[in-house]
């Protein structure tokens, strides 16, 4: 497996139910980060989490990282079908390059 | 208060072209990273540059392709007689200093999708 894999690779959900998605890493980090992608276009960034910290919110997302485990969780509440789109993890540990996995494609319908 | 800038955002080359990919990152950031998207994947990183200096390119092929981030003007991603695998989306990100590594955040720019025939 690589830096950085997020599963499950494809996640379907109702509209307001919540969507989780995991990431894990393999080496030491300095910060670990969740961006959007909608289909097509460029990365939206979503929420960083700093190694020290172990839980962050912002709106109705919330990261969590466990950096015994090299795992990060991305949960989003009350889904939306604007919600739509595929999301990455990207560790940060590795000079100044960013390390992504290779994306949750999120699905929420109407 | 412009975002990172990409052009073009779509390129259609023939095998054995060469194709330009172009970057200007944000106002005041002096770093800019490329990275490459093939459908269905993770973005995978090329290389890190600032003015003038290539600081980072392990993630680039060894050859046809180059990159450049000159004093003045954006920084360019050159491929050199592209074949098929060379499709993708390619994407430039800049970052102010990185204060080392502390603090990373790293502004994307919309990509650029080059198809080759």
């Amino acid at each position: 497996s690589q830096q950085g894999e997020e599963d499950p690779q494809a996640l379907s959900i109702q509209e307001g139910e919540n969507a989780t998605m995991n990431c894990s890493y393999k080496t030491s980090i300095n910060n670990l980060q969740w961006y959007r992608q909608n289909s097509g276009r460029g990365l939206v960034h979503l929420i960083l989490i700093r190694s020290n910290e172990r839980e962050k919110h912002s709106g109705r997302l919330r990261v969590t990282l466990d950096t015994s485990k090299k795992s990060s969780s991305l949960l989003i509440t009350a889904s939306r079908a604007a919600d739509t789109a595929s999301y990455f993890c990207a560790t940060d540990g590795i000079g100044s390059r960013l390390t992504f996995g290779e994306g949750t494609q999120l699905t929420v319908n109407p | 208060n412009a975002g990172v800038m990409q052009n073009p955002r779509h390129l259609v080359r023939r095998r054995g072209q060469e194709a330009r990919l172009r970057c200007s990152p944000m106002k005041g950031h002096s770093h800019v990273y490329w990275y490459r998207q093939l459908p269905e994947e993770g973005l995978k990183f090329m290389v890190y540059l600032q003015k003038e200096n290539i600081i980072d390119e392990s993630g680039m092929p060894k050859e046809r392709f180059s990159a450049e981030f000159p004093k003045e003007g954006p920084s360019i991603l050159r491929i050199q007689q592209v074949v098929r695998g060379d499709s993708a989306a390619y994407f430039c990100a800049s970052s102010v200093w990185p204060q080392g590594g502390v603090y990373n955040e790293q502004f994307f720019g919309p990509g650029t999708r080059l198809t080759v025939l």
